[in-house]
Parts: C-alpha cells; sequence; structure tokens
C-alpha cells in the first residue's frame, strides 16, 4: 500500500509569491491534515479535511487556505510568502475511525 | 499555551538499556494520544498509540503508559537499538472514534542510544 505522497519536496519562493504544496493521501483515507514544522514552534496543526469538507482549523492567518478533491488529494496554498513561512509542511492521512494519523515526507518551503 | 509539554529536550542511553521518555498534558478532552519518531527533513512515523480507556499498550520494544488522573504518558524502548536515535513526539487528539484528526504535538525529545 502506497504511503502518503507529497510534491514537491523543495521549494524555493520569494517573498509576496504565493505557493501551492500537494498531497495525496494513503488509499481509503477520508481525511488528510496539515502541519507546520518549524525549529522555533514545532509541530503546529494548520487544518483538516474530512469528505472534501474544512473539520478543523489551527490558528494560522488567512493567508493559509487548503481544500480536498473528491479522491481524498488535497492542496494547501499559502499567499502573500513572508520569510517566516519558511517551513517543512506534512500532511497526514488517518485510519478511518481513529487519529492514527500517518505522515508524508513533508515539503520544505524556503522563502528568500 | 502549551497543551501537550515534553519537559526533556534530549535522552541519551546505552544500548540494550530502557528507555523511558515523558510526556504531560493539560486537556482533559483528550482521548487518544500518539508516539511519533522523527528525523531531520522527514515527515514522523507512527509508532504506537493509546486510547484513554486503557492504561497500557505494547507493541514488540514499545510500550506506552497512560495515567489519567496524573495526565501524564510515558513511552518504555526495551532493549534500546542505535537505530532508535531520533526525535520522539508524543501527541494527542480529542476525536477518538474518528470525530477529528487534529494533533497537538509537543516539542520532542531527542533521543541518542550510545553503542
Amino acid at each position: 500500500k502506497a504511503g502518503v505522497t507529497q510534491t514537491p519536496r523543495y521549494l524555493i519562493k520569494t517573498r509576496g509569491q504565493q505557493v501551492t504544496l500537494s498531497c495525496s493521501p494513503i488509499s481509503g483515507h477520508r481525511s488528510v491534515s496539515w502541519y507546520q514544522q518549524t525549529p522555533g514552534q514545532g509541530l503546529q496543526f494548520l487544518f483538516e479535511y474530512f469528505s472534501e469538507t474544512q473539520r478543523n482549523k489551527g490558528n494560522f492567518p488567512g493567508r493559509f487556505s487548503g481544500r480536498q478533491f473528491s479522491n481524498s488529494r488535497s492542496e494547501m496554498n499559502v499567499s502573500t510568502l513572508e520569510l517566516g513561512d519558511s517551513a517543512l509542511y506534512l500532511c497526514a492521512s488517518s485510519t478511518p475511525g481513529t487519529s492514527e494519523a500517518f505522515f508524508g515526507q513533508g515539503t520544505r518551503l524556503t522563502v528568500v | 499555551d502549551q497543551q501537550v509539554k515534553q519537559n526533556s529536550p534530549s535522552l541519551s542511553v546505552q544500548e540494550g538499556r530502557i528507555s523511558i521518555l515523558n510526556c504531560d498534558y493539560t486537556n482533559s478532552m483528550f482521548d487518544y494520544f500518539l508516539w511519533y519518531k522523527k528525523y531531520p527533513a522527514e515527515g514522523p512515523t507512527f509508532l504506537i498509540s493509546i486510547s484513554s480507556i486503557k492504561d497500557k499498550n505494547e507493541d514488540g520494544r514499545f510500550t506506552v503508559f497512560l495515567n489519567k488522573s496524573a495526565k501524564h504518558l510515558s513511552l518504555h524502548i526495551v532493549p534500546s537499538q542505535p537505530g532508535d536515535s531520533a526525535v520522539y513526539f508524543c501527541a494527542a487528539s480529542a476525536g477518538y472514534g474518528g470525530a477529528t484528526n487534529k494533533l497537538i504535538f509537543g516539542t520532542g525529545t531527542l533521543l541518542a542510544v550510545q553503542p
């Protein structure tokens, strides 16, 4: 069974630009969550999607958004990038009926 | 407000000995707890979990203990191996049964297993 796949693995963007990250969950998983990892703040929850609906949202500005498609694949978008958005962005999908989340390799975003 | 805390930033143990990683939480609504292992620049790898209706769960060399009254959980690794060296994160959820998959993570403990 394939794991969670995130693309791209690495990304360099300029301040003010926008970026879209993609996540394909494990087959059969309908819940997808996104997390941001930075050295100073650790792993922080961004948002969660279930059956194309946002079910939970973390404490991030509106520049961070996401969506989920009918095949459970998810994208997150960050607009008007700031230097502080440089981080490892992680996507996780969860076994139905549990909170066991399985993570992808992450996308390393660098904003210059 | 840090709802999940790992007060030991690092831990060093000898190969073959027991590693004990600790985690405290403050939110009584948490009903499911998980441990993850993480290498730099990679996603966390799920290790073991426990629901709040249990006080112990074992999987091979890994055992998680939950003390609800103390709001404390621990991960025991026996015997420790050099390949266990990594950062270990404790995570908590208020969605046992699938109501939500939002996880709140601790700050992590760097485990170093010395050969």
